[in-house]
């Protein structure tokens, strides 16, 4: 079954405390993102990577870091957490442009 | 890179055809355009996505302007189950591929 699985789906960490939410897909896709979603502010992109070792800034890049070592993985990193991020994340991945782009379940994250 | 706005909300009868309209007046040439949904807070769910002709699938019809300025969604025959959030997105050219999202418009579908 196609899928992007997302771990953990629920994590209570405290401020700056170094996390890592892990992505992964099964479908040997070229491009992979991820966004987080707050209330009122919608889907905001935070990094995308095209392909092994390509990554670029989204968005609301600051405070995250991301790899991307193997094409199935793209996992991202908070290295010091602060409270406003926390969020909902999802990620995404797809073949090239004009595909059907697959989201994850989503990760629930609180920092507190 | 191309905005997209929408209705921050909607009502449909249940049955009835519920038609969800996008503005992207600022869409390029090579730009897709794809319609999501969510429900609740689950990871958003693909329904359709066009180019320049209007497309038809199993969950929905796609119709995109002429000029490629608008689109509509349309959900021909509306459930309780689609009651959801509903992105409009534009998708950039290659290289330089950012997801942009709309504000999403909210269907509220009622018996």
């Amino acid at each position: 079954e196609a899928q992007v699985t997302q771990n953990p789906r629920y994590l209570i960490t405290v401020t700056g405390k170094k996390l890592t939410v892990t992505c992964s897909q099964n479908m040997n896709h070229e491009y992979m993102s991820w966004y987080r979603q707050d209330p009122g502010l919608g889907l905001r992109q935070i990094y995308y990577s095209m392909n092994v070792e390509v990554t670029d800034k989204g968005d609301v890049p600051e405070g995250y870091k991301v790899s991307r070592k193997e094409k199935r993985n793209f996992p991202l990193i908070l290295e010091s957490p602060s409270p406003n991020q926390t969020s909902l994340y999802f990620c995404a991945s797809s073949f090239l442009q004009g595909s059907t782009i697959y989201f994850g379940e989503g990760s629930w994250l609180t920092v507190v | 890179d191309a905005k997209t706005t929408q209705p921050p909300s909607m009502d449909c009868a249940e049955g009835r055809a519920a038609n969800l309209p996008c503005n992207h007046s600022t869409i390029s040439g090579n730009e897709y355009v794809y319609w999501y949904r969510q429900i609740h807070s689950q990871g958003p769910q693909y329904i359709i996505h066009g180019l320049k002709n209007n497309e038809t699938n199993e969950m929905a019809s796609l119709i995109i302007t002429e000029d490629r300025k608008s689109s509509t969604l349309i959900l021909p025959h509306a459930t309780l189950r689609d009651t959801a959030v509903y992105y409009c997105i534009v998708r950039a050219p290659y290289n330089t591929d950012k997801l942009i999202f709309g504000t999403g418009t909210r269907l509220q579908v009622f018996p």
